[in-house]
């Protein structure tokens, strides 16, 4: 079978720090995306990582470890609008991604 | 990045009806996708959009309830057909950019079936 584990719900404050862990179970594997999705909207790419190691944007960096099927998404500097819902998804064969529960994540003043 | 339209944005329909999705890209593409995010859910593949040949659909979705067209590299449709309100979610197109490595979501069509 094919499984992603996340946690259902994150709560931080603003300016804080959070990370977000993905861990999955996946008969095939590219890679491991993150996407953001405000309540009504589509989800918006946040990053990808198709090998170990630490990837930066901004206040955003998504980690991958392959050996432990296991990734994270770390948010710094948290503002009110990161409070959205955000979803790890493993790349598999032929580009489709199959995406975990997602976290929803909410900021408090 | 790739641009992508959807139409419709929302609808409202009667059980038993049909509706068709279209998803426009302001660029060729090679592959493009169908997903379903369902009320409070996470998003579900329902297939991949071949061009010039029939989707590729994954299980639990079948070709006679989720038609998919791809007659061009830029544009699809999904119909979702003989409705019920369990088909009542969110219907998004998605394509990859393969060289940046990214996958895009179109706006999405939210659907609610009475």
């Amino acid at each position: 079978g094919q499984s992603l584990e996340q946690p259902s719900e994150v709560t931080a404050v603003e300016g804080a720090i959070v990370q977000i862990n993905c861990t999955y179970q996946t008969s095939g594997f590219y890679g491991l995306s993150w996407y953001q999705q405000h309540d009504g909207g589509a989800p918006t790419f946040l990053s990808y990582n198709a090998l170990d190691g630490l990837e930066e944007t901004g206040r955003f960096s998504s980690f991958l470890s392959r050996s432990d099927s296991y990734g994270y998404l770390l948010l710094q500097e948290l503002q009110m609008k990161d409070s959205a819902s955000y979803f790890c998804a493993v790349r598999s064969g032929g580009g489709k991604l199959i995406f975990g529960q997602g976290t929803e994540l909410s900021v408090k003043p | 990045s790739a641009v992508i339209s959807q139409k419709p944005s929302r609808d409202i329909c009667q059980r038993g009806t049909s509706l068709t999705i279209q998803c426009q890209v302001d660029s060729q593409v090679t592959m493009m996708f169908w997903y379903r995010q369902q009320p409070g859910q996470s998003l579900t593949l329902i297939a991949t959009a071949n061009q010039g040949s029939e989707a590729t659909y994954e299980s639990g979705f079948v070709i006679d309830k989720f038609p998919i067209s791809r007659p061009n590299l830029t544009f699809s449709t999904l119909t979702v057909s003989n409705m019920s309100p369990e088909d009542s979610s969110i219907y998004l197109c998605s394509v990859v950019e393969v060289d940046l490595g990214e996958q895009f979501f179109g706006p999405g069509t939210r659907l609610t079936v009475l």
